[in-house]
């Protein structure tokens, strides 16, 4: 069955420094997201992504962050300058096609863990 | 914008019937959908609702009221693997992002 994948797993990191996410969404899918989820915390939309550019980005995906679909199967977050209210667990997902409005199914990796030091 | 509450934490015993709320305010969406998520792993998606009503998936039903801002999620014949974390999350209209409820920690009971 077609999954998300999702490297590293867990990253621990310095305050300050920068940090790349990477994903492998389900190859025939168009929409891709990423999300953060602090412990125990709801699930929090960062950006979404369609057609090789940013179709929408929340309030917290500020400039600090960026994303990347430098070839045809894998999607980055990249986190620069990083602080310790980054430390979360990040999703990647992506959206089954064909689908209009909100009957999508999204697809979720297993999540990168993040700990900012 | 778009909030979406659910209680914190519910506890049931095996084998009973749960319903789990989710209350919104929203200009306006496309539906409402529900995710289950168990600790440490990813949310995977459990139901749809696109209109007002109940729709049936096994063990599992959901219902929407858009004139009452209200949905839930039910679940039948507990088992001790629906221990989990259920999220409603809803499309807002004009975007194809899926918007997060706070979640409801279920505890299944033996």
């Amino acid at each position: 069955e077609p999954e998300v994948t999702q490297t590293p797993s867990h990253q621990v990191t310095q305050m300050g420094q920068e940090v790349i996410l990477r994903c492998v969404p389900i190859s025939n899918h168009l929409y891709f997201y990423w999300y953060r989820q602090i412990l125990g915390q709801k699930v929090e939309f960062l950006v979404s992504f369609y057609n090789n550019e940013i179709s929408e980005k929340s309030e917290i995906f500020d400039d600090q962050f960026s994303v990347e679909r430098p070839d045809g199967s894998n999607f980055t977050l990249k986190i620069r300058s990083t602080k310790l209210e980054d430390s979360a667990m990040y999703f990647c997902a992506s959206r089954e096609p064909h689908t209009s409005g909100g009957a999508g199914e999204l697809f979720f990796g297993e999540g990168s863990r993040l700990t900012v030091l | 914008g778009q909030s979406l509450e659910q209680p914190s934490e519910v506890t049931a015993v095996e084998g009973a019937i749960v319903q789990m709320n989710c209350t919104y305010q929203t200009s306006g969406f496309y539906g409402l959908s529900w995710y289950q998520q168990h600790d440490g792993g990813a949310p995977t998606f459990l139901s749809y609702n696109a209109l007002d009503g109940l729709e049936e998936t096994g063990r599992f039903s959901s219902f929407l009221s858009r004139s009452d801002s209200y949905g839930y999620l039910l679940l039948q014949e507990l088992q001790m693997k629906d221990s989990a974390s259920y999220f409603c999350a809803v499309t807002p209209s004009g975007t194809y992002k899926y918007i997060f409820g706070t979640g409801t920690r279920l505890k299944v009971l033996a």
